[in-house]
């Protein structure tokens, strides 16, 4: 099966402007997830999806992040206005379900390297 | 919070050896699981091995084990002749079972196979 798919790969901007990253999940995948890895930390969790609603975001920065999963498939992380301190690796993770059920393997995109300049 | 701390910022390891990679965790839950995950150049986490925390028996996959010992709150993975492609970033994650399935990260052991 395909794996979750993201999109660009790399991006570069200056402080100050927009970007836009996205990300297509494993197909039947209910649950979504972006992290935020800055280089030399693990993963951390921005947002949560389940379906089309959010589940968790209570570390996102909302004054410039925002999240979108409209039809509960494809999600958009959106960054304005981009700060140098956001220069990191996004990654998107998708599951088939989550909760108390079992252990449901997260599977993760190859990422978005974005450089704040 | 939950915290999941790594040490070990970097280790290395002769091919065909055997090399240990330390983790600890702080939680007051007593059902969770723990993972460890490998992030190669390609920045692609790839999940290695999992535990869950009510069973006793350590988990194993091929070349790769764990030494979970609950009490001391210490997950450590073992990795048996080491191969090149062994070689990079391995992540320790903490997942609680009862409120959602948010992983939680260590900080990340750089693993060097020497030829």
């Amino acid at each position: 099966e395909a794996g979750v798919a993201q999109s660009p790969r790399y991006k570069i901007i200056e402080k100050r402007q927009s970007v836009a990253f996205w990300c297509n999940p494993i197909s039947g995948h209910a649950t979504l997830y972006w992290y935020q890895q800055i280089l030399g930390q693990g993963p951390k969790l921005l947002i949560q999806f389940q379906n089309n609603g959010v589940v968790d975001d209570s570390q996102l920065p909302k004054d410039r992040f925002s999240a979108e999963r409209l039809k509960g498939v494809d999600s958009t992380l959106k960054i304005q206005p981009a700060k140098l301190e956001d220069s990191a690796v996004y990654l998107c993770a998708s599951s088939y379900v989550t909760g108390t059920l079992g252990v449901y393997e997260q599977y993760f995109g190859p990422g978005t390297r974005l450089t704040v300049t | 919070a939950q915290t999941v701390t790594q040490s070990q910022p970097e280790m290395s390891v002769q091919e065909a050896e055997t090399v240990t990679l330390s983790c600890t965790y702080d939680t007051s839950e007593s059902d969770y699981y723990l993972f460890w995950y490998k992030q190669p150049p390609s920045r692609q986490m790839i999940l290695v091995i999992r535990q869950e925390a009510y069973k006793q028996q350590n988990a194993t996959e091929n070349r790769f084990s764990v030494n979970f010992q609950k009490a001391a709150k210490s997950f450590s993975l073992k990795i048996s002749d080491s191969q090149l492609g062994d070689a990079a970033m391995y992540f320790c994650a903490y997942r609680e079972e009862t409120s959602g399935s948010r992983l939680t990260f260590g900080e990340g052991t750089q693993l060097t196979v020497n030829p």
